[in-house]
């Protein structure tokens, strides 16, 4: 079951614009994190935004997040060729939920 | 250095065959997870466990099997029942569950020949 939806699919930006990703969802949440998948490699971990909390920083990363809306969104700024990876949100489902439940992506090409 | 790591990289099966695919941490995670990706999709929950000796179905377990016997490895079995098992396979930790971040294997991408 897909819980995250995000949006677009697909992101063309040059190298020192700022990106901005959106993930939809469906259920209540404890938490929403976000991912970044170089291809071919594992997922790694960027942020955690809990639900009582509505922005977070981590050095050129902005999360915000509207639990009325169900939405979250990532903003990278000033990119880099190296921030080119697919990009995706991931929930808890809420309650006691021991799983994350994933997104299908948003894939970031960053052109120097 | 603490990590996960998964082996092969790359793994061939042939029909009717049933290969493992190894996890190993030793981040003293007690969750362990595996999901599946296909080209251009998210990821799919195939098992996880949340202690030793005992683990769940995802969304999509058949035609896989798992064992949880020590706390640092979970490894999958990709059986023969699974009739389409060319995938990237992600095995993932955690400290608690979904309350914190997960770490990544480098994956194995599993082929039928």
């Amino acid at each position: 079951s897909q819980q995250g939806e995000e949006d677009p699919q697909a992101l063309s930006i040059q190298e020192g614009e700022n990106a901005t990703m959106n993930c939809s969802y469906k259920t209540s949440i404890n938490n929403l994190q976000w991912y970044r998948q170089n291809s071919g490699r594992g997922l790694v971990h960027l942020i955690l935004i809990r639900s009582n909390e509505r922005e977070k920083h981590s050095g050129r990363l902005r999360v915000t997040l509207d639990t009325s809306k169900k939405s979250s969104s990532l903003l990278i700024t000033a990119s880099r060729a190296a921030d080119t990876a697919s990009y995706f949100c991931a929930t808890d489902g809420g309650g006691g939920s021991e799983k994350l439940v994933f997104g299908k992506g948003t894939k970031l090409t960053v052109n120097p | 250095d603490g990590g996960i790591t998964q082996s092969p990289k790359y793994l061939f099966r042939k029909e009717g065959q049933n290969v493992t695919l190894s996890c190993e941490q030793n981040l003293n995670h007690d969750a362990m997870y595996w999901y599946r990706q296909d080209p251009g999709q998210g990821l799919r929950l195939i098992y996880y466990s949340q202690i030793v000796n005992d683990f769940q179905k995802g969304d999509i377990a058949e035609g896989y099997s798992v064992s949880r016997e020590k706390k640092e490895s979970f490894p999958l079995t990709v059986t023969s029942a699974q009739k389409n098992p060319t995938a990237f396979y992600l095995c993932a930790s955690s400290w608690q569950g979904a309350s914190y971040g997960y770490t990544f294997g480098s994956g194995t991408r599993l082929t039928v020949v």
